[in-house]
Formats: structure tokens, sequence, C-alpha cells
């Protein structure tokens, strides 16, 4: 299988709640990224880090990877209505050729 | 705005015809291209890579002449779902990457809906 394991598979939390979800891979990665769906819709790319990095940051998200256990974290602070969607880690494999290979996902649903 | 497009957004067709779906990069060229599937309330997975001017590299598990993918430009590829079936409604979504700030990104289209009846 493609899919990596995503972690949770469904989460709902209220607004200005802290979101946090996991992914694992079991294959070298040059890079892993996140995205994010709404429903029925295409891909937003969120973030990107590298192997070489631990954590990052970008606005109310905060990316880590921890490459000896083969995981990552997607935290979202501070969570809005308009957060609600599915979440996508997605890995390459350690290839530079740009294919990618996507966890099962995460559906967050933000009550207001 | 969008930099990667699909047309046509969605499509129904029935059992046994062919339907093409273009994936094209706005503005900026790409030798390579990626096609995905996503059926509902899964993954994405991978089908192929498709290469400006040569053949298409396909991912284990997806038939060659079942999805026909045809690079014809810098900003174009094609994939044909051939003699569909109803088991090959899904959702078709093509990314192109781009280099951004020394950094490859991945842009994806819309994505393509296909129903078969």
């Amino acid at each position: 299988s493609q899919q990596g394991e995503e972690d949770p598979q469904a989460l709902s939390i209220q607004e200005g709640e802290n979101a946090t979800m996991n992914c694992s891979y079991k294959t070298s990665i040059n890079n892993l990224q996140w995205y994010r769906q709404n429903s029925g819709r295409g891909l937003v790319h969120l973030i990107l880090i590298r192997s070489n990095e631990r954590e990052k940051h970008s606005g109310r998200l905060r990316v880590t990877l921890d490459t000896s256990k083969k995981s990552s974290s997607l935290l979202i602070t501070a969570s809005r209505a308009a957060d609600t969607a599915s979440y996508f880690c997605a890995h390459d494999r350690g290839s530079t050729l740009g294919r990618l290979y996507f966890g099962r996902g995460t559906q967050l649903t933000v009550w207001p | 705005g969008a930099v990667v497009s699909q047309h046509p957004s969605w499509v129904i067709c029935k059992s046994g015809t062919s339907v093409k779906i273009e994936c094209r990069s706005l503005d900026f060229q790409a030798t390579t291209m990626f096609w995905y599937r996503q059926f509902p309330k899964q993954s994405l997975m991978l089908m192929a890579t498709s290469n400006e001017g040569s053949k298409a590299t396909y991912e284990q598990g997806v038939e060659k002449d079942k999805f026909l993918i045809n690079h014809a430009s810098l900003t174009l590829s094609t994939l044909t779902v051939t003699s569909a079936h109803p088991e090959d409604s899904s959702f078709y979504i093509c990314s192109a990457p781009r280099w951004d700030s020394s950094q490859e990104t991945q842009y994806f289209g819309p994505g393509t809906r296909l129903l078969v009846l």
C-alpha cells in the first residue's frame, strides 16, 4: 500500500482548542509535506519539512519530524471553524523525482 | 490564484466510453506532472508520472493500457480513462512541480470528478 498511517482518522474539537495530527511512514525521505483538502476539492499545500529539520512553524501551524521514529505531527493552534477539512501528510520515499505518497488523512471538524 | 488547472471539473459518462482529462500548468513549464486518484473518504493514490517527451511511468498495479497518459507539451498532460467502468468512478487530481524560493513545491489541480454509469 502507498499509504502511510495517520491518526487520528477523525478529530472533533471546539474553536480555540489545539488540534494535533500524527503521521507515520516506512521509508527514508527527503522531505515530508502536509496538505489540506476541503470536502471534494483540490489540495492546498500547508508546509514542507526537510529530513534534516526537526520542527517548522508557519502561522498557527507547527510541524515536527522525527526521522528515527519515521513520524511527523501537525499542530494547529487556536483552531477556527474554517480549519475544518481533511489533512494529509505526504512523503517522497527518498526520491527526488517529485512523486508523493499520501497518508490516510485526518478529518478535522472544528465546532464554533 | 490557481497555478494548475484541470478540465473538465466533472464528467458523467456511460460504461464503455473513454474520457479524457486535461491538466495544465499556468504560467510555468512542467516537464513532469503527476496523476492521482482519490476514492470517497480515502487518501490520494499516485497513479503515474507524466513525462514530457517520453512515456509515462506507472505505479505498481495501475494498468497503463487502461489509463493512457500523454504529456503533449510543457504545460499540458492528459489522462484518458479508456473503456470506463463504474469502478473507475473517482476523483482524479493532477499535480505539477514549480520552483518557488529555491524550493520545489507540488501544485495540485482542483480535480476532476468522474462518474461512470
